[in-house]
């Protein structure tokens, strides 16, 4: 149990497109999703908190018109990269946590090349 | 906010011997202790969890200890196989999961040379 997919798992757009990453909760309803960014060889930095049918938490310095959440059903979560540049290429991960825990799981990462 | 420090940040230790990777965490509220293993490019896995009502959890070759006086908890590899070779990270969170979920160290990279 607790899968948890992303959708898709590699992109290359050209700079100025629009990205939508998909998270989706498949045996769980995920009241919770979570979006990191991580960089090589480094941690994983929490870019959003996102509830079920509430407005994105973003963390400090992380521009909310850039990096669009939905989080509209609890099993489905989408982070869209407006106006994408090369500085933003990343891998993208998701994780997703139910009501009242504390265990998150992961979604297999995006990883994003913008030329 | 909570703030986890992670020691080693590389560890290379020989097959068969065991590997030690420390944390440290500042919120006294945080009782829940998480440990994930990220292979190159893949997503994170969570392998033992552990929460404040304990001091140890063991499952097979890998154990966690806490001490909650000290505010430090560790993970520990018996045994190692070419297999454990991967980024370990520790994470904390309050009860129920906190507004912002999971609080992660900094990852140690642990190499198991053959």
């Amino acid at each position: 149990g607790a899968v948890v997919s992303q959708h898709p798992s590699r992109v290359i757009c050209k700079s100025g497109t629009s990205v939508k990453i998909e998270c989706r909760s498949l045996d769980f309803q995920a009241t919770t999703m979570f979006w990191y960014r991580q960089f090589p060889k480094k941690s994983l930095m929490l870019m959003a908190t996102s509830n079920e049918g509430s407005k994105a938490t973003y963390e400090q310095g992380v521009e909310k018109d850039k990096f669009l959440i939905n989080h509209a059903s609890l099993t489905l979560s989408t982070l869209t990269v407006t106006s994408a540049h090369p500085e933003d290429s990343s891998f993208y991960i998701c994780s997703a946590r139910g009501q009242g825990a504390e265990t998150q799981y992961f979604g297999p990462g995006t990883r994003l090349l913008v030329l | 906010g909570e703030n986890v420090e992670q020691h080693p940040s590389t560890l290379s230790v020989q097959e068969g011997d065991s590997a030690v990777i420390k944390c440290t965490y500042s919120d006294s509220a945080s009782n829940y202790f998480p440990w994930y293993k990220q292979e190159l490019g893949k997503r994170p896995q969570l392998i033992i969890d552990i929460r404040s009502n304990v001091g140890e959890k063991k499952d097979q070759r890998i154990a966690v200890t806490l001490n909650k006086t000290a505010k430090h908890f560790s993970l520990h590899i018996t045994e190692t196989q070419p297999e454990d070779s991967a980024v370990y990270f520790c994470a904390a969170s309050l009860p129920g999961g906190g507004a912002d979920g999971l609080t992660f160290g900094k990852g140690t990279h642990l190499i198991i040379q053959p």
